[in-house]
């Protein structure tokens, strides 16, 4: 059974900082990994789709990578925001392409 | 073009009372699915749709049931709602054609009293 594992749970940063989120995975046979990000009480937003046969996406300040061998994933963001402040949240996609199974999520607060 | 949409926003049931969540997408997406998010359970898949007039069980479908009758729609019904039922719940719609990338809409809040 797939489990994806995001650590850490919560980080703090000041405002202008690079930082990286990890997401882990327990099985290499995906067929993509999505990073989303979900502000209180409101639903979830797409930022990067990696397929399996690719190693990063990237889009503004962000970038994310795929190592489907070591079963790893990670959200870099750069020179961080206020306004990035939120929870992020990986997740894989099986290789039948119809089940998305989720991490617990890293919430990310910016301070100014 | 509003994405995916869900109605209603925030719904109160007493145990044992049914309702129907509506999903709706006006992207043409082949794929719905229903998730539930739960504080330290994160979001779960419900039942999911390959395409109309088909349904599969996802992770935690008991209590549940959905149909898919147009492209655009997807319903989940609670017919006998418990206490357990409590949570946010989400629809999400995704085409293979975009790699199968997924979008969500704002959430149902339901709580069972």
């Amino acid at each position: 059974k797939q489990e994806v594992t995001q650590i850490p749970a919560a980080l703090s940063v000041p405002e202008g900082e690079n930082l990286v989120l990890n997401c882990s995975f327990t099985d290499s046979a995906i067929y993509n990994l999505q990073w989303f990000r979900q502000d209180p009480g409101k639903g979830l937003t797409s930022l990067l789709l990696i397929q399996s046969s690719q190693r990063e996406q990237t889009s503004g300040r962000l970038n994310a990578s795929l190592d489907k061998s070591s079963g790893r994933s990670t959200l870099y963001i750069a020179a961080s925001q206020p306004g990035d402040s939120a929870t992020y949240l990986c997740a894989v996609l099986d290789q039948g392409a119809q089940k998305l199974v989720f991490g617990q999520g890293t919430r990310l607060t910016i301070n100014p | 073009n509003a994405g995916v949409t869900q109605t209603p926003k925030f719904r109160v049931l007493k145990t044992g009372q049914s309702m129907t969540l509506l999903c709706a997408q006006d992207m043409n997406h082949e794929y719905m699915y229903w998730y539930r998010q739960d504080p330290g359970m994160g979001l779960r898949l419900i039942h999911y749709s390959v395409g109309e007039g088909t349904t599969a069980k996802g992770e935690v479908p008991d209590g549940y049931n959905v149909s898919r009758l147009k492209k655009q729609n997807f319903l989940l019904g609670l017919e006998s709602a418990a206490p357990s039922q409590t949570s946010v719940y989400f629809c999400a719609s995704s085409y293979s054609g975009r790699g199968n990338e997924q979008f969500f809409g704002p959430g149902t809040r339901l709580t069972v009293l």
